[in-house]
């Protein structure tokens, strides 16, 4: 089984604070991906990465920034934490070519940002 | 872009009654769909994707999904609901070039009462 796992399940930091939200997958994907979910919106892409040090951007990309150094863990960081980041933050992974691109999900860090 | 909307935000519906949730989506030369389930404080898991072949595709836990590229839909259903299918219901789209990435509709919340 794909294994997809998040740094925290709950955070909770203050104003101005530097964050970092760990990924890792235990299944050689290629494709890694941040969203942050929130009631009503449904799931909003922040950044992907297709392969280690390359990224994309997604929707949402302000205010945040990550990192692939190795091909198993994808960082999201919250370079200064602001109230309207308080949010679900979902990791998923996917393997290039495969499956149609079914992405697998981590369990999810909640952040709140005080 | 894609685009995936999803007319319901909310379904209600007695046990052992059949539900229907909607999806359609942006037209695209190829399109791969999925259907994720999200219960509560939990990631997202696949119910069930189409990806070529037969237009009906079945899942887990009962669902069944069917591609109709006509109507570019691919409506969820199930015969009849238990309590525990109480979750958060997205689907998904990936067509074209997008480097892996998927785009998701809002979620349908289906809550089955006793």
């Amino acid at each position: 089984d794909v294994k997809v796992t998040q740094s925290s399940r709950y955070l909770v930091k203050r104003t101005g604070e530097k964050v970092f939200l760990e990924c890792v997958q235990d299944m050689d994907h290629e494709n890694m991906f941040w969203y942050r979910q929130d009631p009503g919106l449904g799931l909003r892409l922040i950044y992907f990465s297709y392969d280690v040090k390359m990224k994309e951007k997604g929707d949402i990309p302000e205010g945040y920034s990550v990192s692939r150094e190795k091909k198993e863990r994808f960082s999201l960081i919250l370079e200064s934490a602001s109230t309207n980041q308080t949010s679900m933050y979902l990791c998923a992974s996917s393997l290039f070519g495969t499956g149609g691109y079914e992405q697998y999900f981590g369990p999810g860090t909640r952040l709140t940002v005080t | 872009a894609q685009s995936v909307t999803q007319l319901d935000s909310q379904v209600p519906v007695f046990e052992e009654a059949p539900v229907e949730l909607r999806c359609n989506y942006s037209s695209s030369v190829s399109v791969y769909l999925f259907w994720y389930v999200q219960y509560p404080n939990q990631g997202l898991q696949l119910l069930l994707k189409y990806l070529s072949g037969s237009t009906l595709v079945k899942g887990i836990n009962g669902f069944e999904a069917e591609f109709n590229k006509s109507q570019t839909s691919f409506h969820l259903r199930k015969p009849s609901v238990h309590i525990s299918d109480t979750a958060e219901y997205f689907c998904a789209v990936k067509g074209g070039s997008t480097l892996g990435r998927l785009y998701f509709g809002r979620g349908t919340q289906l809550t089955v009462w006793p």
